[in-house]
């Protein structure tokens, strides 16, 4: 299986604060990579898909990058909205694979 | 609007059948896949398996032989069973959505879960 290694595991962050977030796959996953917001009790929303395409009705702060096997989400501009749970996950291989997660909170 | 909705038992007995419903709106199950996802309480996110828009499944194989995915599509739900359930099979269950924007594979609906926890 595709390991997909998330980092960190949490961090806090000011109002207007760029952030980012590192999802290391085990091996290439050529892209097929996409993040969600996670807030607590609901279910995940996808805000990246295809490493760095943004879906539909996401902020522009939000943006993806990375190829290969090492891929990364950005934040620029934290906003209180944006507290939750973050975490990846690879579809290049079955087993799809999720990475361990964030917890981001404003600081 | 696209909908998945998932329905079951809050808890389950200890070496008992889990089934839940996944019952979707707003799409045809024989044009997207639907798969399904669990998370355990305070942890992270696990693939479990998917339904085909053709009508086959795959399977996690870390769930081996416990699992089962079918459907009816006249009804538009999925349904997952699994079997000879363990506390450790105490999470949230989601179906979501398959999509393939671009030709990249990811879950763009997802239901709002149904929390199962195993009791002895």
């Amino acid at each position: 299986d595709i390991q997909m290694t998330q980092s960190p595991a949490s961090l806090s962050a000011s109002l207007g604060e760029t952030v980012s977030i590192e999802c290391l796959a085990s091996e290439d996953i050529y892209s097929y990579l996409a993040w969600y917001q996670q807030k607590p009790g609901k279910s995940p929303q996808l805000l990246i898909y295809a490493a760095n395409r943004l879906q539909d009705g996401v902020p522009s702060r939000f943006s993806g990058s990375g190829s290969g096997t090492q891929y990364s989400l950005k934040i620029s501009g934290m906003q209180p909205e944006d507290e939750g749970d973050y975490f990846c996950l690879q579809g290049s291989k079955f087993p799809w694979t999720f990475g361990g997660g964030t917890k981001l909170e404003l600081k | 609007q696209v909908q998945l909705k998932e329905t079951g038992p809050d808890l389950v007995q200890l070496t008992q059948t889990l089934s839940i419903t996944c019952t979707v709106s707003g799409f045809s199950l024989t044009t997207y896949n639907v798969h399904w996802v669990r998370q355990p309480p305070g942890k992270g996110l696990e693939w479990m398996g998917a339904m085909w828009n053709g009508g086959g499944t795959d399977y996690n194989s870390a769930f081996k032989s416990r699992l089962s995915i079918s459907r009816d599509t006249s009804k538009s739900q999925v349904f997952l069973k699994m079997n000879s359930l363990q506390t450790d099979d105490t999470a949230k269950y989601f179906c979501a959505r398959h999509s393939t924007y671009y030709g990249y594979n990811s879950f763009d609906y997802w239901g709002q879960g149904v929390m199962v926890t195993v009791s002895s």
